[in-house]
């Protein structure tokens, strides 16, 4: 599989290759968390969340890893796919009743 | 499909003219938020709303106002627009509880000349 440093703004991964996207968040006292995919020319579209009291949670070929030690967040896809070539953000909530804080986004392209 | 719809989803104007992007829901959500998306910044919050005539701002506001005189309507303006907010618009809303996962209509595109 293929990981990335912290920030990295792009990955390129073959098909059927494992991705990792991280992600670090900015407040220890956010509680949930969550990751969103956008593709060309669409508003972003939920993938998988996550609450402070978990440490990982898993969807259907994605996985979520929070490690609230480091504030950090990462998505796994496993045996990624031409259709997850988009961008990927993470997010998250400070607190009850305010908006998601967005981080900048990493592209992922999937080469056949 | 949560039912947001935005409008006008392409607008070309120049500078210093009025510019109003509409919001509209149809499932009664209390949530709704206006963000904009620019290359190398991601999703910035401009303003949400939390209910009929209670909105607040958030970490870019400046330059924009809004309006909620009713539940389904989320009106975002641009009292005279500039160049920089040429950008892309996306409203969203949360459809439950105080936490949790947004919706995202598909965006307006504004070009400022």
């Amino acid at each position: 599989g293929e990981s990335v440093g912290l920030h990295l703004p792009t990955l390129s991964v073959q098909e059927g290759d494992n991705s990792i996207i991280n992600c670090a968040y900015s407040n220890s006292a956010s509680d949930y968390f969550i990751w969103y995919k956008q593709e060309s020319g669409k508003g972003p579209q939920f993938i998988i969340d996550i609450r402070s009291n978990m440490d990982k949670r898993q969807g259907q070929r994605v996985t979520v890893l929070l490690n609230k030690t480091v504030k950090h967040l990462s998505l796994q896809i496993a045996a990624t796919q031409p259709g997850d070539s988009a961008v990927y953000f993470c997010a998250e909530n400070k607190e009850a009743g305010t908006a998601l804080i967005f981080g900048k986004g990493t592209t992922l392209s999937v080469s056949s | 499909d949560a039912g947001i719809t935005q409008s006008p989803r392409h607008k070309v104007t120049e500078t210093g003219t009025p510019v109003t992007l509409r919001c509209h829901q149809t499932e009664n959500h209390r949530y709704m938020y206006w963000y904009r998306q620019d290359p190398g910044h991601g999703l910035r919050l401009i303003h949400y709303s939390y209910g009929v005539k209670d909105t607040d701002k958030g970490e870019v506001s400046d330059g924009y106002s809004v309006s909620r005189s009713k539940t389904e309507d989320f009106l975002l303006t641009l009292e005279s627009a500039t160049s920089s907010q040429t950008s892309v618009y996306f409203c969203a809303i949360r459809t439950s509880g105080d936490t949790g996962e947004l919706f995202f209509g598909e965006g307006s595109r504004l070009t400022v000349l």
